[in-house]
C-alpha cells in the first residue's frame, strides 16, 4: 500500500543551523509529494509540493527534491529561525486521480532555540 | 477569510455518548475530508466527500458516519464514543479531489472520551 516514513524527532536546533528532515515513501503509483507544517494550536498548512520525479518544491527558504531513485523527499533549510519551530509532516497522495486523499508520515517536531 | 471552520474546539464525552463535529468552508471547494491525528501516527483519513452528494470511506472509518449537508458543510458523527476515539480531528477541503490542489485545514477539534 501507500505509506510515508519520516525521521523520528524531536529535532532541536540552534538558530541559523542547517535543517534536514528525512522522508521516504513507498514506490506505488505516481504520487505527488508534499510537506505540511503545523504551528501550535493550528491546522496544517501546505509548505511545498512536488508533482513528479526531479521536481524541487520550495517555499520560505525550505526545499525538497522528489527523488524517484531513492523514493525520498527530504526537507532542508539552510538557516532555521525560531519562528520555524513547528511540527512538519511529509505526505503523498495515491497518484492517478486520487489527488485529494493524502497519506501522512508521523510528523517531526522541530524546536529552534535562539 | 475564514477558510475552514470547525466546531467545537474541545469536547469531553463519556463512553457511549454521541456527538457531531461540524465543519464548514467558505472557499467554494468541491471536496472535503475528515482526518484524525494521533501521536506518532500522523494524520489518517476517516471519510471524504469528493463532491456534494457523495461520501466515501478512508483508512479508518469504523465508528464514524458523515454527512455532506451541502457544498459548504461536512459533518462527522460518533454514534457511540469509545476511548479509542480520543484524538484531534481535522476537517479539510480542496478545490477538487481530482486536481493537484492543496488541502486547506481547519484548526481541529480535540476530543477526549473517558
Amino acid at each position: 500500500g501507500n505509506s510515508v516514513t519520516q525521521m523520528e524527532g524531536p529535532v532541536t536546533l540552534s538558530e541559523e543551523a542547517f535543517l534536514t528532515i528525512n522522508c521516504t515513501y513507498t514506490a506505488t503509483g505516481y504520487p505527488s509529494l508534499f510537506w505540511y507544517v503545523q504551528y501550535p494550536g493550528e491546522g496544517l498548512q501546505l509548505l511545498l509540493k512536488a508533482t513528479k520525479a526531479d521536481d524541487k518544491g520550495s517555499n520560505k527558504g525550505f526545499e525538497a527534491t522528489y527523488r524517484k531513485e531513492t523514493t525520498s523527499f527530504h526537507l532542508e533549510k539552510g538557516s532555521v529561525q525560531v519562528s520555524d519551530s513547528a511540527v512538519y509532516f511529509c505526505a503523498r497522495n495515491a497518484g492517478g486521480t486520487s489527488y485529494g486523499k493524502l497519506t501522512f508520515g508521523q510528523g517531526t517536531i522541530l524546536t529552534v532555540h535562539p | 477569510n475564514a477558510g475552514v471552520t470547525q466546531t467545537p474546539k474541545f469536547q469531553v464525552l463519556k463512553t457511549g455518548q454521541s456527538m457531531t463535529l461540524q465543519c464548514a468552508q467558505d472557499m467554494n471547494h468541491n471536496s472535503m475530508y475528515w482526518y484524525r491525528q494521533d501521536p506518532g501516527m500522523g494524520l489518517r483519513l476517516i471519510y471524504y466527500s469528493a463532491s456534494e452528494g457523495t461520501t466515501d470511506k478512508g483508512e479508518v472509518p469504523n465508528g464514524y458516519n458523515v454527512s455532506r449537508l451541502n457544498k459548504r458543510e461536512f459533518s462527522l458523527r460518533l454514534e457511540s464514543a469509545a476511548p479509542s476515539q480520543t484524538s484531534v480531528y481535522f476537517c479539510a477541503s480542496s478545490e477538487r479531489s481530482t486536481s493537484n490542489s492543496p488541502l486547506h485545514f481547519g484548526n481541529g477539534t480535540r476530543l477526549t472520551v473517558t
